[in-house]
């Protein structure tokens, strides 16, 4: 399948800051990603749909301004929270599809990422 | 759109026991159901996968049953072992690569 990375790894910010989360398919050519958030004890709820050189497609409930998707290339996608607040806090986890039609995703490491 | 329920949320079973984790869709043309089983603070790893062409399928310990008539399908772990204890996921797929995940089953196996 394929390997997929995240940066960081973990992140700690203060309320009110903007961070950004990348999601790199390292041996495949993804012309779509996916975007998860998993708050501690639940599930994976996706939150948008990345398209390579296209706007993302956001879940309903998600806020397109406050989490801005870009995904400039095949093998990057990145995540930036906006105005990060307490609330935010999340484990962040990127996907990458593989072949179409097939549905298979691969999942990244995950970024922890906590505002106070 | 698509919800998938999954039952039960927590199973715990002695060592060498089997474990059914169970889960309903409700897209009738979702036709991708993957399982997922993820540590914590790990990511999800893909452990075994079925299509809507196919009603059952076994890989090893794991097996994974489909009933497409009753949209559901379910997890069958044969002669459980501590490293299996994790949370398991299911979810479902209608072909736009999106998935739509179950809300987890936490499995524990006592040595």
């Amino acid at each position: 399948g394929a390997v997929v990375s995240q940066h960081p790894s973990w992140v700690i910010c203060k309320s009110g800051t903007s961070v950004k989360i990348e999601c790199r398919s390292l041996d495949f050519q993804a012309t779509t990603m996916f975007w998860y958030r998993q708050f501690p004890k639940q599930s994976l709820m996706l939150m948008a749909t990345s398209n390579e050189g296209s706007k993302a497609t956001y879940e309903q409930g998600v806020e397109k301004d406050k989490f801005l998707i870009n995904h400039a290339s095949l093998t990057l996608s990145t995540l930036t929270v906006t105005s990060a607040h307490p609330e935010d806090s999340s484990f962040y986890i990127c996907s990458v599809t593989g072949l179409a039609g097939y549905n298979e995703q691969f999942f990244g490491p995950g970024t922890r990422l906590t505002v106070l | 759109g698509e919800n998938v329920e999954q039952h039960p949320s927590t199973l715990s079973v002695q060592e060498g026991d089997s474990a059914v984790i169970k889960c309903t869709y409700s897209d009738s043309a979702s036709n991708y159901f993957p399982w997922y089983k993820q540590e914590l603070g790990k990511r999800p790893q893909l452990i075994i996968d079925i299509r809507s062409n196919v009603g059952e399928k076994k890989d090893q310990r794991i097996a994974v049953t489909l009933n497409k008539t009753a949209k559901h399908f379910s997890l069958h772990i044969t002669e459980t072992q501590p490293e299996d204890s994790a949370v398991y996921f299911c979810a479902a797929s209608s072909g736009t690569d999106k998935l739509i995940f179950g809300t987890g089953t936490r499995l524990q196996v006592f040595p």
